[in-house]
């Protein structure tokens, strides 16, 4: 398997222009997140979602910042508009949700530069 | 508040000898723990995990010892080699009633191995 994809890996914009971030996750997973690492914050989960319907979006920073899943092998996570502190290395992961199993992998993540 | 804390953010050791990685947790409902490797330029990557119902898990080099009771687990890789060099990251799930894998990372703590 090819393992989660993540498109674009590095994007550079300006403040004020929309940013469409995409991932591709395992085909057979049945649960997908988006995650944001900072060096203050860490690694942070914004959303995720199970069967493609979203679960838990109270991670989401502001009404900036949407995700979704039209299908079980693509999602996006838009910023719009984009500002400065918006930059960071966005992950998204996916797992197959079965009891008692939590692991997720991740894909290669895209590094987003908001000048 | 950080529920997953490693409060080491950086730890160096020669090649050969044990690392020994820490991290702890405040919440009790936590029921599942897992330690991920990330490389530069990469996406976490899952090492090893753990169930509350035990307390180590060992798999070839690497081996997590879980204290329930202090909230505490810790991540020993032995011999380390540099290749080992790496952010490793606690992770915890169940605090959420068992939302469906949702984790909660700690900061990581950076390994260096030297030769």
């Amino acid at each position: 398997d090819a393992g989660v994809i993540q498109s674009p890996r590095h994007e550079v914009t300006e403040m004020g222009q929309e940013v469409t971030l995409r991932c591709k996750p395992i085909s057979g997973h049945n649960s997908l997140f988006w995650y944001r690492q900072t060096m203050m914050r860490g690694l942070e989960l914004l959303i995720y979602f199970n069967n493609n319907v979203p679960i838990d979006d109270s991670g989401m920073p502001e009404d900036r910042f949407s995700a979704k899943m039209p299908n079980a092998s693509f999602s996006t996570l838009k910023i719009q508009p984009s500002e400065p502190r918006d930059s960071a290395v966005y992950f998204c992961a996916s797992s197959l949700w079965v009891s008692g199993s939590y692991e997720q992998y991740f894909g290669p993540g895209t590094r987003l530069t908001v000048t | 508040d950080q529920q997953v804390k490693q409060n080491s953010p950086s730890l160096s050791v020669q090649e050969g000898r044990i690392s020994i990685l820490n991290c702890d947790y405040t919440n009790s409902m936590f029921d599942y723990f897992l330690w991920y490797k990330k490389y530069p330029a990469e996406g976490p990557t899952f090492l090893i995990s753990i169930s509350s119902i035990k307390d180590k898990n060992e798999d070839g080099r690497f081996t997590v010892f879980l204290n329930k009771s202090a909230k505490h687990l810790s991540l020993h890789i032995v011999p380390s080699q540099p290749g080992d060099s790496a952010v490793y990251f606690c992770a915890a799930s169940g605090g959420y009633g068992g939302s469906q894998g949702n984790l909660i990372f700690g900061k990581g703590t950076k390994l260096s191995v030297k030769p």
